[in-house]
């Protein structure tokens, strides 16, 4: 057990819904951060938040949005779904601010999500 | 553009064969690289390269880095069924983390 905590586990949702992805990191990591896997991709990292400030971006789509709170979980709000947002979308947190700190991100299990 | 090339996709091979898995980066900054294992849930961390020719051993698994060819191999020795799962390479930039697509290794009886 990574000690990172997603829910939900599986999340089924039709076109053009809204669904939030909820993550509490490992206790004491300050920093989280966003994946998405899709079929036969690699993970795809989308944002960073450190202590709830954002601190890195990387291929996330304007319908998506996220933010961590004052008690460090955070959660990832997607919108306007389409079929090809259907993926595993991870959370991972990690100690520090920056990844110069050479801590490994440790995953939390996944959110499965399906757009139909 | 930074990227992380894994090779094989995939493998299948006998209980107790030993494979070799590939990965190459292209990254403008690089501070290290990373092994994961993934079976149906979470990556899960195996092993941290920062310096080149230094093997990282735990058990039957081994990596290690040349950072002049850019590349890492993760060995696995006396495979069991267990190991079937998809070993992901990660390099750290400093920034984020890129992931390869992943090697999916299956292990049959």
């Amino acid at each position: 057990d990574s000690g990172v905590t997603q829910t939900p586990k599986h999340l089924i949702t039709a076109t053009g819904q809204r669904v939030t992805l909820r993550c509490s990191p490992r206790s004491g990591d300050l920093s989280v951060y966003w994946y998405q896997q899709s079929l036969d991709q690699g993970l795809q990292f989308l944002i960073q938040y450190y202590n709830g400030e954002e601190r890195a971006k990387g291929n996330i789509l304007e319908r998506f949005s996220a933010q961590q709170f004052p008690d460090l979980h955070s959660e990832l709000n997607l919108s306007s779904l389409e079929l090809g947002d259907s993926a595993l979308y991870f959370c991972a947190s990690s100690p520090g601010a920056s990844l110069s700190d050479n801590s490994p991100l440790h995953f939390g299990n996944g959110t499965r999500l399906t757009v139909t | 553009e930074d990227k992380v090339v894994q090779s094989p996709l995939s493998l299948v091979v006998h209980e107790g064969d030993t494979v070799t898995l590939n990965c190459s980066y292209e990254v403008t900054n690089f501070r290290s690289l990373l092994w994961y294992k993934q079976e149906k849930k979470a990556p899960t961390f195996l092993f941290m390269l920062t310096s080149s020719g230094i093997e990282k051993k735990s058990g039957r698994l081994s990596s290690i880095l040349d950072k002049k060819e850019l590349f890492s191999i993760l060995n696995i020795t006396a495979t069991q069924t267990g190991d079937s799962a998809v070993y992901l390479c990660a390099v750290d930039t400093g920034n984020q983390f890129y992931f390869g697509t992943g090697t999916s290794l299956t292990v049959i009886p």
